[in-house]
C-alpha cells in the first residue's frame, strides 16, 4: 500500500499568515491526490483534488501543487475559519491511504 | 443537496459485530462508490472499502477477512459488518460517498461519524 507522509505535525500561524503543508506519497500517485479540512468533532470536508482543482465553494486562499511523490497545499492569508487538521489523501491505488495529518493551530 | 446520515450500535463488546448503516438523501445513487472510513482517536483517516449499487466491493486487504458491506438500492442505503471485533476497532466510523470516472476514489461527501467504542 503507499504510505502518505504529512509534515509538519503541527504548525503554528498567526492570523494573515501564509500556511505551506507538505504531503509525500511513498510511490507515484500522478495528481490523484486530495486534500481535506477537519475540525474536531466534524467530518473532513474535500478542499483539493486532482492535486490542484480546488472543490465546489473553496476559497481561493486554498491552493494545491504537486505530482508524482511531492504535494504542497498553501494556505495564502490565514483566516480563523482555517485553523484545524488538514490531510492529504492519495487515490491513484487501492487501498486508498491519507496521510497523518498536519495541525495548523493559532499562534 | 447531498447527506449522509448513519446510524449504529456505539458500544460493542469484544467478538462483536460491528453494524453500521448510512442512508444517502439527494443526488444519484448508482453513479458512486459508497464508503467506509475510520479515524482511530487521535490518529488518521483508515479507509475500509466500499460498495456501488451494483454490489462490486473493495476492502483493504488489511480487514478484508472481517468486513462485510451491503447495499439497498431500494432504500438508498448500504451498511457495513464488521465481524470479531476488539478495542484497536475503537474509532469513529464514516460513511462516505465516491465518485466513478476520472476521480474515482475521491471521497466528496461525508457522514456525520459514529463513535464506535469496543470494550468488555
Amino acid at each position: 500500500e503507499i504510505v502518505m507522509t504529512q509534515s509538519p505535525a503541527t504548525l503554528s500561524v498567526s492570523p494573515g499568515e501564509r500556511a505551506t503543508l507538505s504531503c509525500r506519497a511513498s510511490q507515484s500517485v500522478s495528481s490523484n491526490l486530495a486534500w481535506y479540512q477537519q475540525k474536531p468533532g466534524q467530518a473532513p470536508r474535500l478542499l483539493i483534488y486532482g492535486a490542484s482543482t480546488r472543490a465546489t465553494g473553496i476559497s481561493a486562499r486554498f491552493s494545491g501543487t504537486g505530482s508524482g511523490t511531492e504535494f504542497t497545499l498553501t494556505i495564502s492569508s490565514l483566516q480563523s475559519e482555517d485553523f484545524g487538521v488538514y490531510c492529504c489523501q492519495q487515490y491513484n491505488n487501492w487501498p486508498l491511504t491519507f496521510g497523518g495529518g498536519t495541525k495548523v493551530e493559532i499562534k | 443537496q447531498v447527506q449522509l446520515q448513519q446510524w449504529g450500535a456505539g458500544l460493542l463488546k469484544p467478538s462483536e459485530t460491528l453494524s453500521l448503516t448510512c442512508a444517502v438523501y439527494g443526488g444519484s445513487f448508482s453513479n458512486y462508490y459508497w464508503t467506509w472510513i475510520r479515524q482511530p482517536p487521535g490518529k488518521g483517516l483508515e479507509w475500509i472499502g466500499e460498495i456501488n449499487h451494483s454490489e462490486t466491493t473493495n476492502y483493504n486487504p488489511s480487514l478484508k477477512s472481517r468486513v462485510t458491506a451491503s447495499v439497498d438500492t431500494s432504500k438508498n442505503q448500504f451498511s457495513l459488518r464488521l465481524s470479531s471485533v476488539t478495542a484497536a476497532d475503537t474509532a469513529v466510523y464514516y460513511c462516505a460517498r465516491g465518485p466513478v470516472g476520472a476521480t474515482r476514489g475521491l471521497i466528496d461527501y461525508w457522514g456525520q461519524g459514529t463513535l464506535v467504542t469496543v470494550s468488555s
